[in-house]
């Protein structure tokens, strides 16, 4: 029964690094999503995605892709990182329909020096 | 767009009181899900409590209860019997419906809750 699965859990990135965030869940879940929290901003949504092929843009997607090739992966891409980028990120799926609330990984500390 | 707003940075109680989290949003939408999540230090984001805004009955999970008031579109979480266990965090979430297009959970800003012994 694992849920949602993030890795890593830490990471430390230089300037224009690139790197790949994992996030699977087991839940068949059709809606998966990355937030990000930083320091008295709550969480703020970069990128989600209502089932596999399909993806969209949320508050904050600038500096980070996604794509969603099955069901349970999500990854989620930092291009060029900038230290504007450090940060706690979260993966969070739910089914679509029913009002439930989101499963959440665990999250990954994420410093850009 | 909507909002979420929790105008309570940081609140305390004593051990085994009572405390109450404010929650206000803004939507003009008349079906939609109102959540408290709690984040302890380990990060961990944890569903506390659900609302269904359809429902007039206000939820409940054993110490957590919510008062809901739709039409002032207020949203406050009451920890009744407070623990040490409950300190950390708490988040008030608003989440959109799947019609539109833009399904997601909107977040206010938190408020850490202290819980002294």
């Amino acid at each position: 029964n694992a849920g949602v699965t993030q890795t890593p859990k830490f990471q430390v990135l230089k300037t224009g690094q690139s790197m790949t965030l994992q996030c699977a869940q087991d839940m068949n879940h059709e809606y998966m999503s990355w937030y990000r929290q930083d320091p008295g901003m709550g969480l703020r949504l970069i990128h989600y995605s209502v089932g596999a092929g399909i993806t969209d843009q949320g508050e904050v997607p600038n500096g980070y892709n996604v794509s969603r090739s099955t069901t349970e992966d999500f990854p989620l891409r930092l291009l060029s990182a900038a230290p504007s980028q450090t940060s706690v990120y979260f993966c969070a799926s739910s089914y679509r329909t029913g009002g439930r609330g989101y499963t959440f990984g665990s999250g990954t500390r994420l410093t850009v020096v | 767009a909507q909002t979420v707003t929790q105008s309570q940075p940081e609140m305390s109680v004593q051990e085994a009181e009572t405390v109450t989290l404010s929650c206000t949003y803004d939507t003009s939408e008349s079906d939609y899900y109102l959540f408290w999540y709690k984040q302890p230090p380990s990060r961990q984001m944890i569903l506390v409590i659900r609302q269904e805004a359809y429902k007039q009955q206000n939820a409940t999970e054993n110490r957590f209860s919510v008062n809901f008031q739709k039409a002032a579109k207020s949203f406050s979480l009451k920890i009744s019997d407070s623990q040490l266990g409950d300190a950390a965090m708490y988040f008030c979430a608003y989440r959109t419906t799947p019609q539109g297009g833009s399904e997601k959970l909107v977040f206010g800003k938190g408020t850490k809750l202290t819980v002294n012994p």
